[in-house]
């Protein structure tokens, strides 16, 4: 059983577009929502990360929003770049265990 | 600072033989997670050490074992390999025993088993 859905799975966006990933989940003790970055050959590095006590994150260019009623969050990249062409990863953890979605190769086209 | 190292880059195997995997935390940090990455897939939790003690497991079966030493690096073992083991093995070591701490990520042992 997957706990953590993400979508879409694939994702082409122009220079300086919004790009936007969405996860879903359904355990509600998750309580901490982080969202990994990976270049190929590297590990997944963080981006960003929410608890759900918080609606919406910003740093710089990405942003999470977090509805918990919905148990749904997604990551926005405004001003997309030709660099942030990756694959993505949301994830979610309660305590100690961390489950991830199966992850977005975005390619932002100049 | 040191980062999250692994050793070897790569691996193969053939089924039903054994592999070690080996791993060496960030400075500082004192717990490694292991996962496992299938192709095209995000990273499965295998398991978690903290001060040498496992400290939580996903849904791998006990062929899947690991050790951390006193200076925190840790191994991840396979006995009986089977074809599906094939992936990329992440470890990622973070400075409690909590996901929720910042999670540094080495750059994984690509594992083939034929």
């Amino acid at each position: 059983q997957q706990q953590v859905k993400q979508s879409p799975q694939s994702l082409i966006v122009q220079k300086g577009g919004i790009s936007i990933i969405n996860c879903a989940y359904e355990n509600t003790a998750f309580d901490y929502f982080p969202w990994y970055q990976q270049f190929p050959g590297k590990g997944p590095a963080l981006l960003i990360a929410i608890r759900p006590d918080v609606s919406e994150k910003k740093e710089g260019r990405f942003t999470i929003s977090f509805n918990k009623s919905a148990k749904q969050f997604s990551l926005h990249i405004m001003d997309s770049q030709p660099g942030d062409s990756a694959t993505y990863f949301c994830a979610a953890s309660d305590f100690n265990k961390f489950y991830f979605g199966s992850g977005t190769k975005l390619n932002v086209k100049p | 600072e040191t980062g999250v190292t692994q050793s070897p880059t790569h691996l193969i195997k053939t089924r039903g033989q054994q592999v070690t995997l080996r791993c060496s935390s960030q400075s500082g940090h004192n717990t490694v997670s292991w996962y496992q990455q299938a192709l095209g897939q995000g990273p499965q939790f295998i398991f978690q050490y903290y001060r040498e003690e496992e400290n939580g497991r996903g849904n791998f079966p006990p062929r899947f074992s690991g050790l951390q030493f006193p200076n925190y690096s840790s191994e991840l073992n396979v006995n009986a390999l089977e074809l599906d083991d094939s992936a990329l093995y992440l470890c990622a070591s973070s400075s409690a025993g909590t996901s929720q701490e910042t999670q540094y990520f080495g750059p994984g042992t690509r594992l083939l088993v034929l």
